[in-house]
């Protein structure tokens, strides 16, 4: 299957700092991304759709000054936590949409687990 | 977005088969039925999708009910690998997006 490339897979930063997460299409052009945060045992939750060169989409509650998504080439998105506290310690992760001959699917990476101290 | 509904969770024995139930009595037309699976501390992964036939590949079979109100993944010998929280989603291909409910965790005993 597809491959979908994400990094870190983990983070701990200091309360204030920003945090800067890539993903990755390895194998497939994607023009639209989407970003999901978890907690434990929770399932994963919505927090944007990035489109390739126009402005992100973000859920209801989600704050897009705090949540930056840049998607600015057919493989690559990004999303920078600004001015990280605690409570955004989660699990992030990304997935990439291919819209393939029959029907789309989704392909995610493999997460990254942000610890804000 | 037309809603889906799993149990909690399921057990099975290892090397036995495992069918892993999903309604969805609100589904249109259009929506196809994904499932993926999410192994701990992992982003989940793509298991299979189906539209009305049912549908094998090498990880899972999914049958889908004729009137499309429910559908089973089926797991035809489970491995302690296979252990790992299942989702069943609907999704059209005009856009919409893929709503994870809280799934099915499986656990596989050995």
């Amino acid at each position: 299957g597809a491959v979908v490339s994400q990094h870190p897979s983990w983070v701990i930063c200091k309360s204030g700092t920003s945090v800067k997460i890539e993903c990755r299409s390895l194998d497939f052009q994607a023009t639209t991304m989407f970003w999901y945060r978890q907690f434990p045992k929770q399932s994963l939750m919505l927090m944007a759709t990035s489109n390739e060169g126009s402005k992100a989409t973000y859920e209801q509650g989600v704050e897009k000054d705090k949540f930056l998504i840049n998607h600015a080439s057919l493989t690559l998105s990004t999303l920078t936590v600004t001015s990280a506290h605690p409570e955004d310690s989660s699990f992030y992760i990304c997935s990439a949409l291919d819209r393939g001959k029959t029907n789309e699917k989704l392909f995610f990476g493999s997460g990254t687990q942000l610890s804000v101290l | 977005d037309a809603k889906t509904t799993q149990p909690n969770s399921m057990e099975s024995n290892e090397e036995e088969p495992v069918h892993l139930p999903c309604n969805h009595s609100t589904i249109s037309g259009t929506d196809y039925i994904h499932w993926y699976r999410q192994l701990p501390s992992q982003g989940p992964e793509y298991v299979i999708h189906g539209l009305t036939s049912n549908v094998n590949n090498r990880m899972a079979s999914l049958a889908i009910a004729e009137d499309r109100k429910s559908s089973t993944l089926i797991l035809h010998r489970a491995t302690l690998r296979d252990a790992a929280v299942y989702y069943c989603i609907l999704r059209n291909n005009y856009g919409q997006n893929f709503v994870f409910g809280p799934g099915t965790r499986l656990s596989v005993l050995p």
